[in-house]
């Protein structure tokens, strides 16, 4: 099974400024998937294939990485974007998803 | 526009069974794999089945292997798992969710039903 670490757990932006959030894997996979969870409601797709974003995403928003190293950054964060962010694996099963970073607004 | 809506959660004892529903709509049912995906409360999200477009595969985790059958029919846009032998370590919300594409991601998520083992 492949575990994927998110870091961190838990973090603070002020509104304007740069977010990264990362995702390990303990084997190399050949995409990341992220997805956005806003408490009370279902995840909703957010970048898939490591760094294509879904529909309506803004795009301050962005992916990347490759093998075991993947992160997603929001190049200037909004009050919009407190939410806990899970990246998700779908190379080999089982299926996996990271243990999630929650973002919070300064 | 696609619609996912789960039926059938509740409480339930240790050791019975519950069969989840989830009616599709606004795509082609029979062109995707469908999953279902849980999260129990206050965790992360945890894959716990996927169902290929005709039926005739079907993968789980080691966690409910053996206990949950996911299965569908195209002919009523529906999804289905059912779940027997419940621990209270399966009380969760439970998603249904469509594949996105070969790189097994989620685009399309239900508004997820409650499931509760408790005696």
């Amino acid at each position: 099974e492949i575990v994927l670490t998110q870091s961190p757990t838990t973090m603070a932006a002020s509104p304007g400024e740069k977010v990264t959030l990362t995702c390990r894997a303990s084997s190399s996979v050949s995409y990341m998937h992220w997805y956005q969870q806003r408490s009370g409601t279902s995840p909703k797709l957010w970048i898939y294939e490591t760094s294509k974003l879904a529909s309506g995403v803004p795009n301050r928003f962005s992916g990347s990485g490759s093998g075991t190293s993947y992160s997603l950054t929001i190049n200037s964060m909004e009050t919009e974007d407190a939410a806990t962010y899970y990246c998700q694996q779908g190379s080999s099963y089982p299926w996996t998803f990271g243990g999630g970073t929650k973002l919070e607004l300064k | 526009e696609v619609q996912l809506v789960e039926s059938g959660g509740g409480l339930v004892q240790p050791g019975r069974s519950l069969k989840l529903s989830c009616a599709a709509s606004g795509f082609t049912f029979s062109n995707y794999y469908m999953a279902w995906v849980r999260q129990a409360p206050k965790k992360g999200l945890e894959w716990v089945a996927t169902i290929s477009t005709s039926g005739s595969r079907t993968y789980y985790p080691d966690s409910v292997k053996g206990r949950f059958t996911i299965s569908r029919d195209n002919a009523k846009s529906s999804l289905y798992l059912q779940m027997n032998s419940l621990k209270s370590e399966d009380t969760a919300t439970y998603y249904c969710a469509r594949r996105g594409g070969y790189g097994g991601y989620f685009d399309y998520w239900g508004q997820g039903v409650m499931v509760t083992v408790s005696s």
